[in-house]
């Protein structure tokens, strides 16, 4: 089965500045879609950034972008700029092409300090 | 913009109690979800279903069950409640298309059982 690791439990950024949030994952399959996801304080959960295997090129969303290391099995997270509505639990996902459920990792606290 | 509802924010049981988790989704999502979430465990899969009437178990689906008679309709049911299923239950829905599609989410019903 596979298995998401998030081995930073929390994680705290200076506002306004860079933070990256690591993901790792254990798959024997080679198509597959990751995710990053947001849970902010008692708010609903919400997709930060998605990256499909096959694809080379890491994928942005504005400040959020991915380092997808697919031979290292690795997925982190970088927000820049960052802002006090960036502070929230985010979880890393992985999806199976074939099918629709998704493994999440621990997840991680990330804290923004004005 | 897709909605996912929860029937409660918050809920408190006695144990042995029946409990009804009930979630809803307005998009026409062929796939729903439901997961408990628990601090330094992440997301963990209780139960699925991807069609009305079809459901599959889960990595955690003991002490639990599901119904699915509606395709917008997907509930939860703990037939005798216990003092480990506190929890924060989370439903969530996707489309079957292939692809990315990311899973969106209600907005959670925290569980004590007393």
């Amino acid at each position: 089965a596979q298995t998401v690791t998030q081995s930073q439990p929390e994680m705290s950024v200076q506002e306004a500045e860079t933070v990256t949030l690591s993901c790792t994952y254990d798959t024997s399959e080679s198509d597959y879609y990751l995710f990053w996801y947001k849970q902010p304080p008692s708010r609903q959960m919400i997709l930060v950034i998605r990256q499909e295997a096959y694809k080379q090129q890491n994928a942005t969303e504005n400040r959020f972008s991915v380092n997808f290391q697919k031979a290292a099995k690795s997925f982190s997270l970088k927000i820049s700029d960052s802002q006090l509505g960036d502070a929230a639990m985010y979880f890393c996902a992985y999806r199976s092409r074939n099918n629709n459920d998704m493994r999440f990792g621990a997840g991680t606290r990330l804290t923004v300090k004005p | 913009d897709v909605k996912v509802t929860q029937s409660s924010r918050y809920l408190v049981k006695r144990t042995g109690e029946k409990v009804f988790l009930e979630c809803v989704q307005d998009m026409d999502h062929e796939n729903m979800f439901w997961y408990r979430q628990d601090p330094g465990l992440g997301l963990r899969l209780i139960y699925f279903s991807y069609d009305v009437k079809m459901k599959e178990k889960g990595d955690i689906p003991e002490g639990y069950s599901v119904s699915r008679e509606k395709k917008e309709r997907f509930s939860l049911i703990l037939e005798s409640a216990s003092t480990n299923q506190t929890s924060m239950y989370l439903c969530a829905s996707t489309e079957t298309q292939p692809g990315p599609n990311e899973q969106y989410f209600g907005p959670g019903t925290r569980l004590t059982v007393t």
